[in-house]
């Protein structure tokens, strides 16, 4: 069965400091895999998406990186802020449609001011 | 429209009764995804149309549940005899055809009693 697991499940610090986030998956034979952030009963917001081709990608204070042979992904979150405090989700797409995306829990993060 | 749209917003019904959940997607979107997100959990993935027709629905649970996309722009998710065990956040989701980028609308929150 393919499964998306997201370490840990919650996590607080303080301001400024940088920080990652963790994925991981079963099966090695991914399509892309995304990270999308959501905020309390909201819907998700796409933060990067790397394809299956590429190692990593960043966008701003977000680096994502992907290790397909290991079945692993980071998030990795510089200088956070308060504004960051979200839940975020590791999804993969095997490939089966598109759209049809294998989400983790989610990682639950608190910055404090 | 700005974004996706879902209504309604809440809904509170009744064991056994028939629900419909509406979806709005961005303007010029052809590929539309309903997704399912209990409490604590990641979103689970539904069903996926490209225009009117639906490309993947492996991800629905039973045949009380069921989609339409009758003009590839509104789409509708009706559940037949609801179940406690329904009760979730139905997220719907579009993007462009091809497209890796998804936008989510905020979600319809489900219970019932």
């Amino acid at each position: 069965k393919q499964e998306v697991t997201q370490i840990p499940a919650a996590l607080s610090v303080p301001e400024g400091e940088n920080l990652v986030l963790n994925c991981s998956f079963t099966d090695s034979a991914i399509y892309n895999l995304q990270w999308f952030r959501q905020d309390p009963g909201k819907g998700l917001t796409s933060l990067l998406l790397i394809q299956s081709s590429q190692r990593e990608q960043t966008s701003g204070r977000l680096n994502a990186s992907l290790d397909k042979s290991s079945g692993r992904s980071t998030l990795y979150i510089a200088a956070s802020q308060p504004g960051d405090s979200a839940t975020y989700l590791c999804a993969v797409n095997y490939g089966g449609s598109q759209g049809n995306l294998i989400f983790g829990k989610g990682t639950k993060l608190s910055v404090k001011p | 429209g700005a974004g996706v749209s879902q209504t309604p917003s809440n809904k509170v019904t009744e064991k056994g009764k028939y629900v419909e959940l509406r979806c709005d997607p961005i303007s010029g979107h052809t590929a539309l995804y309903w997704y399912r997100q209990s409490l604590g959990q990641g979103p689970e993935f539904l069903i996926y149309f490209q225009g009117t027709g639906a490309a993947d629905d492996s991800g629905l649970p039973n045949d009380r549940f069921f989609a339409v996309r009758p003009e590839g722009s509104v789409s509708t998710l009706k559940i037949q005899r609801t179940e406690r065990g329904d009760s979730a956040v139905y997220l719907c989701a579009s993007s462009l055809a091809g497209g890796n980028t998804i936008y989510f609308g905020e979600g319809s929150w489900l219970t019932v009693v």
